[in-house]
C-alpha cells in the first residue's frame, strides 16, 4: 500500500502557483520523498525528490515539513501543460535492500484552466 | 541523449500465449525496473534487475520474469497470459548510486498490451 494520502483532484488557474499537497506521516528517516506526474498516455515523468531540506529544480519546488511528515509540490506558474495525475512517493534509496522501488497511489489530478 | 525507450510500443496477444518486452535504460543507467499499469490505475511494481540480478520483486507470479544483459538492457516475459494481464508496461531505469544522493528512476512510455 502507498505511504501517501494526497487530495484525488484539484484545480488551478493558468498563470498561477500550483500547490499540490501531500502527507506521509509514517514516513521513516531514510526515506526520500519523490515527486513524479503522468500525462495521459505517457510514462511517469520524474519532477523532483528530496530528503529533509526543500529543494528546487528547473520543473519546481518541493517543501518539507520539518518534522517530514508532509510536504507540497510547488509549480510556480502553472500551464495547460502541468495538466496531469501527480504521485507523491515516498521510498527507501537504491543502495538498501528494498529500496528504490516505487509504490504508487492514486495521485491528484490536477486540472489547469484557462 | 536518448531516454528510456521500450518495444514493441503496442502489442496484441491471445489467452496462454507468451509475450517478451523489451528496455534500453537511459545512457549511463545501471539499474532497471518494471511496472505495470491497469487502466486507471497508478503504476504497480514487478521486479528490479541491478548486475543482471532481480534484486526485488512485487506480488506477481511466477508467470512473470525478467533478464539484464551485460549492457544493462533488459527483458520482461510473461507466461500463459491472462485477459488480467492487459495493462500498461512500463520500463524505468536509474544510476544505482551517486556521489551519497539517492537517484531517480526514468520511465520509458511503455508497452500497451492487449490480451484477447
Amino acid at each position: 500500500d502507498a505511504k501517501t494520502t494526497q487530495p484525488p483532484s484539484m484545480d488551478c488557474a493558468e498563470g498561477r502557483a500550483a500547490n499540490l499537497p501531500c502527507n506521509h506521516s509514517t514516513i521513516s528517516g531514510n526515506e526520500y520523498v519523490y515527486w513524479y506526474r503522468q500525462i495521459h498516455s505517457q510514462g511517469p515523468q520524474y519532477i523532483i525528490h528530496g530528503l529533509k531540506n526543500n529543494e528546487t529544480n528547473e520543473m519546481a519546488s518541493l517543501i518539507i515539513t520539518e518534522d517530514r511528515k508532509s510536504s507540497t509540490l510547488i509549480l510556480p506558474h502553472a500551464t495547460l501543460r502541468d495538466t496531469a495525475v501527480y504521485y507523491c512517493i515516498v521510498r527507501l534509496p537504491m543502495i538498501y535492500n528494498q529500496g528504490g522501488k516505487l509504490i504508487f497511489g492514486q495521485g491528484t489530478e490536477l486540472s489547469v484552466k484557462p | 541523449d536518448a531516454g528510456v525507450t521500450q518495444s514493441p510500443t503496442h502489442l496484441i496477444k491471445t489467452r496462454g500465449q507468451q509475450v517478451t518486452l523489451r528496455c534500453s535504460p537511459k545512457s549511463g543507467h545501471d539499474t532497471v525496473s518494471w511496472y505495470q499499469q491497469a487502466l486507471g490505475q497508478g503504476p504497480q511494481f514487478i521486479f528490479q534487475y541491478y548486475e543482471e540480478e532481480e534484486r526485488q520483486r512485487g506480488n506477481f507470479p511466477d508467470r512473470f520474469s525478467g533478464h539484464q544483459f551485460p549492457n544493462y538492457s533488459s527483458e520482461l516475459n510473461v507466461n500463459a497470459l491472462l485477459l488480467g494481464d492487459s495493462a500498461l508496461y512500463l520500463c524505468a531505469s536509474s544510476l544505482h548510486y551517486f556521489r551519497g544522493k539517492d537517484q531517480p528512476q526514468h520511465f520509458g512510455d511503455g508497452t500497451r498490451l492487449s490480451i484477447l
